[in-house]
């Protein structure tokens, strides 16, 4: 099972890049990495999925290093509107018994 | 991407009593999961619903304790047996479609024991 560790916090001004790590350093083979947003009383929201290298999207990157044991979510030029909580999730959805570890979120707060 | 609702939105309820949570997918899914989240904490999967068939329980969760029901593609329930105050949490659904290994997550359910 995917032990997953991230920042507690981080803070960040408009405008800034915000680069957030999580490790998971006994990834399996079929996991993927996938993070989330989420906002005081909702549901996580999907920002990206990788499963190596580097994937791209309109809202964030996430770099896997070749190891895969670690992944970085990168969220370019931040507004007020990211201070949210993000998790790394590690796992496989079509594996057996479904082994879904959430990391235990990183708080980041945007300030003006 | 599928939108997922959820029934009841929040409820406080009394030590003993069950509670049954609706999750509603607008479209089809895959695969349809159960999650508890503490306030503030980060959240953990309860089980896999499986349509047709008995759900998929994760260590330390039984189904006396939480059952679960999904009748079809687009449906399922939680329930919470026997509550204590212990059982206090957001309790979320999400669902998954095609191939994809996405989660599209419901807004949650708030319990509160007493």
């Amino acid at each position: 099972l995917a032990k997953t560790t991230q920042p507690i916090s981080m803070d960040s001004y408009e405008g800034q890049e915000v680069n957030i790590t999580c490790s998971h350093n006994n990834i399996a083979t079929n996991d993927y990495i996938t993070w989330y947003q989420q906002f005081p009383s909702q549901g996580p929201r999907f920002i990206i999925q990788g499963y190596k290298t580097k994937v791209t999207n309109e809202v964030a990157s996430l770099f896997i290093p070749a190891d895969r044991k670690s992944s970085t979510l990168s969220l370019p030029r931040v507004s007020l509107s990211d201070t949210a909580v993000y998790y790394c999730l590690v796992g496989a959805l079509k594996a057996a018994g479904n082994k879904l570890t959430f990391g235990g979120g990183t708080r980041v707060l945007v300030k003006p | 991407s599928a939108v997922i609702s959820q029934k009841p939105s929040r409820d406080i309820c009394q030590r003993g009593t069950s509670l049954t949570i609706q999750c509603q997918v607008d479209s089809q899914v895959t695969m349809m999961f159960w999650y508890r989240q503490q306030p503030g904490q980060s959240l953990t999967l309860i089980a896999t619903a499986n349509q047709g068939s008995e759900a998929t329980y994760e260590s330390g969760f039984v189904i006396d304790k939480f059952p679960i029901s999904r009748p079809n593609l687009t449906f399922s329930t939680l329930t919470v047996s026997n509550m204590s105050p212990e059982d206090s949490s957001i309790y979320l659904c999400s669902g998954t479609s095609g191939s994809q290994e996405t989660q599209y997550f419901g807004p949650g359910t708030r319990l509160l024991v007493l």
